[in-house]
């Protein structure tokens, strides 16, 4: 398995565009988690889903912030309209039901302007 | 609710001594207990864990972590340091008291290094 996937790995974009980060995750894997990982605040989870479903959204931030998973295989974290605080680094996680951790993605590093 | 406490921001260790990084944890029930590592520009990787028997585990590159119930601590050493052991390290816990539990991470510990 090639593992966690996360595209892009960088990303810059102007303050008020959206931004959308792509997530595929371990096939076979029950659970996914957004995460995101500042200086400031260390690495915070933003939402997790199992099976699909969102389980637990309390992290995300503000409603600018939105989380998908369409399938299994693919989820997105959408950001709209992007502020130069959410300039950060995000990641990606997955685990299987009877894992007892879990597997990241490489990130993807969001600047916003 | 779960926690774990890396007491130290950051961890100077002189290449070839010993290093330790520090590890508290508060959980229901037994825990399950990890260590993972970040290089530079990188995602977390899994260094090792414990879910039940030897409290000495031992993971990669050399890295083991000791359990101690008592005192609710799962600290992480190496005999001899390398300058490539320099990185962001967390530590992590998770319940196993029913039902699925998420893991709960430190605010991680910098090691460096020194040459």
């Amino acid at each position: 398995d090639a593992g966690v996937i996360q595209s892009p790995r960088h990303e810059v974009t102007e303050m008020g565009q959206e931004v959308t980060l792509r997530c595929k995750p371990i096939s076979g894997h029950d659970y996914l988690f957004w995460y995101r990982q500042t200086m400031m605040r260390g690495l915070e989870l933003l939402i997790y889903f199992n099976n699909n479903v969102p389980i637990d959204d309390s992290g995300m931030p503000e409603d600018r912030f939105s989380a998908k998973m369409p399938n299994a295989s693919f989820s997105t974290l959408k950001i709209q309209p992007s502020e130069p605080r959410d300039s950060a680094v995000y990641f990606c996680a997955s685990s299987g039901l009877f894992d007892y951790g879990y597997t990241f993605g490489s990130g993807t590093r969001l600047t916003v302007v | 609710a779960q926690s774990v406490a890396q007491p130290e921001d950051q961890v100077n260790v002189a290449e070839g001594n010993p290093l330790t990084v520090k590890c508290t944890y508060s959980v229901s029930g037994n825990p399950y207990l990890f260590w993972y590592v970040q290089y530079p520009n990188r995602g977390l990787q899994f260094l090792l864990k414990y879910i039940t028997g030897d409290n000495l585990v031992k993971g990669s590159y050399g890295f083991e972590a000791e359990f101690n119930k008592s005192q609710t601590s799962f600290h992480l050493k190496k005999p001899s340091a390398l300058v490539s052991d320099s990185a962001l390290y967390f530590c992590a816990v998770r319940g196993n008291s029913g039902g699925y539990q998420k893991v709960t991470f430190g605010t991680g510990t910098k090691l460096q290094v020194i040459p």
